[in-house]
């Protein structure tokens, strides 16, 4: 079974500007969960959603929004960049919503400039 | 509120033990542990679910205290492939998909 898949890997991106990101979860799961790493904050949730409704969210700004899509595939969006969005953005399904395991994609390295 | 992980690092040489502990200020429900190589994504140990009971993967097991709201990884006869950062996650409420990590305590194994 293929695993959680993120695209792109890499993006380097200008202060400003704004950027979409990709996860595709493991076939048969229904929740995708976004979290944001970075070495001063650790792990920190984003959100998560469930049959294309978002369930939770985390503490951050309303420039971080995300979506998913009848196929469970989901994107997040980041507007207007700033400089301390650079991070590795993780994206995690699990088969159903709640406090089950997760399985982390490889993540997209995001630099803003 | 992020759970507190001890020790923040941890050196080893193969075939020792080590102990990870986990504490939280609230109540919880549940504590996941992952394990994340330097590049990689983390990866899924395993979940203790309220009720202290304690579980094992190959030589890593765990236990959780929910009076303590505590939680402590074991990894015995260390290989050098255990080497990483180990996550705990914590979840207060059955059901919460919001995880919240802890800092990350980073286990390095020298042969």
């Amino acid at each position: 079974k293929a695993g959680v898949t993120q695209t792109p890997r890499y993006l380097i991106k200008t202060r400003g500007q704004q950027v979409t990101l990709s996860c595709s979860p493991i076939s048969g799961h229904r929740s995708v969960s976004w979290y944001q790493q970075t070495p001063g904050q650790g792990l920190q949730f984003l959100f998560e959603y469930f049959s294309e409704t978002q369930r939770n969210k985390g503490n951050f700004p309303g420039r971080f929004s995300g979506r998913q899509f009848s196929n469970s595939r989901s994107e997040m969006n980041v507007s207007t960049l700033e400089l301390g969005d650079s991070a590795l953005y993780l994206c995690a399904s699990s088969f159903i919503a709640g406090s089950y395991e997760q399985y982390f994609g490889p993540g997209t390295r995001l630099t803003v400039t | 509120q992020q759970p507190v992980q001890s020790p923040q690092a941890v050196i080893l040489r193969e075939g020792e033990d080590a102990v990870i502990n986990c504490s939280s200020s609230k109540a919880l429900y549940s504590v996941h542990w992952y394990r994340q190589k330097h590049g990689e994504a983390p990866v899924f140990l395993m979940i203790l679910l309220k009720g202290g009971e304690q579980k094992g993967h190959e030589k890593i097991s765990a236990s959780f205290n929910e009076k303590k709201q505590q939680s402590s990884l074991y990894l015995t006869a260390s290989q050098l492939s255990y080497s990483g950062t180990y996550f705990c996650g914590t979840a207060g409420i059955q059901g919460a998909q919001k995880l919240v990590f802890g800092q990350g305590t980073r286990l390095t194994i020298n042969p």
